[in-house]
């Protein structure tokens, strides 16, 4: 149980366009999902929360505008990286909670998108 | 002090040694204490967490040691197989708000067959 699954694995898409990534959650209910950005040897850095059907909650110093989050069902949440550049690559990791059922500290995480702007 | 302090930042153990790695926080509003297991491009997995109310949790060869008073916890994986070779990651939440991680910044650990 509790799995989650990201889509896709990996992007390559060229400088100015725009990408989405969706994260959905399998066999529960996330009513909260994270998402995460990850540089090469780094640690995971919170990018933004969003709960089902409201608007996300951005850390500092993370462009709203530019990253748009969406969060629409109790399954899906999408990430869409805007106006792609070159410094926006990176590994882009999404996480989901289920306090319904078990505990909500709890977090599951998605296998990752690779995504390269070239 | 939302920081989540990790260390080593790598580590070598041979086959069958014991791995130790550490961390530290300062934020007492802190209470649930996860540690996540990460492959090279793969998300990170849950290997065990733990609660302030406990001082050791053990779950096969993964044990985690916490010291409320010196507000330091530890991951201690038992009979290292080269198979454990991956980063671990260390990380808090609290109960207020959405329950958001802060995590370390990671452990390379290299198990040596």
């Amino acid at each position: 149980g509790a799995v989650v699954s990201q889509h896709p694995s990996r992007v390559i898409c060229k400088s100015g366009t725009s990408v989405k990534i969706e994260c959905r959650s399998l066999d529960f209910q996330a009513t909260t999902m994270f998402w995460y950005r990850q540089f090469p040897k780094k640690s995971l850095m919170l990018m933004a929360t969003s709960n089902e059907g409201s608007k996300a909650t951005y850390e500092q110093g993370v462009e709203k505008d530019k990253f748009l989050i969406n969060h629409a069902s109790l399954t899906l949440s999408t990430l869409t990286v805007t106006s792609a550049h070159p410094e926006d690559s990176s590994f882009y990791i999404c996480s989901a909670s289920d306090p319904g059922t078990g505990s909500p500290h709890e977090q599951y995480f998605g296998p990752g998108t690779r995504l390269t702007v070239t | 002090q939302q920081q989540v302090k990790q260390s080593p930042q790598s580590l070598i153990v041979q086959k069958g040694g014991i791995s130790i790695i550490n961390c530290a926080y300062e934020n007492t509003a802190f209470d649930y204490f996860p540690w996540y297991q990460q492959f090279p491009g793969k998300g990170p997995a849950l290997l065990i967490a733990i609660r302030p109310d406990v001082s050791e949790k053990k779950e096969g060869r993964f044990t985690i040691s916490f010291n409320k008073s010196a507000k330091q916890f530890s991951l201690h994986i038992m009979d290292s197989q080269p198979g454990d070779s991956a980063t671990y990651f260390c990380a808090a939440s609290t109960a207020s708000g959405t329950y958001k991680y802060i995590f370390g910044t990671g452990t390379r650990l290299k198990v040596l067959a």
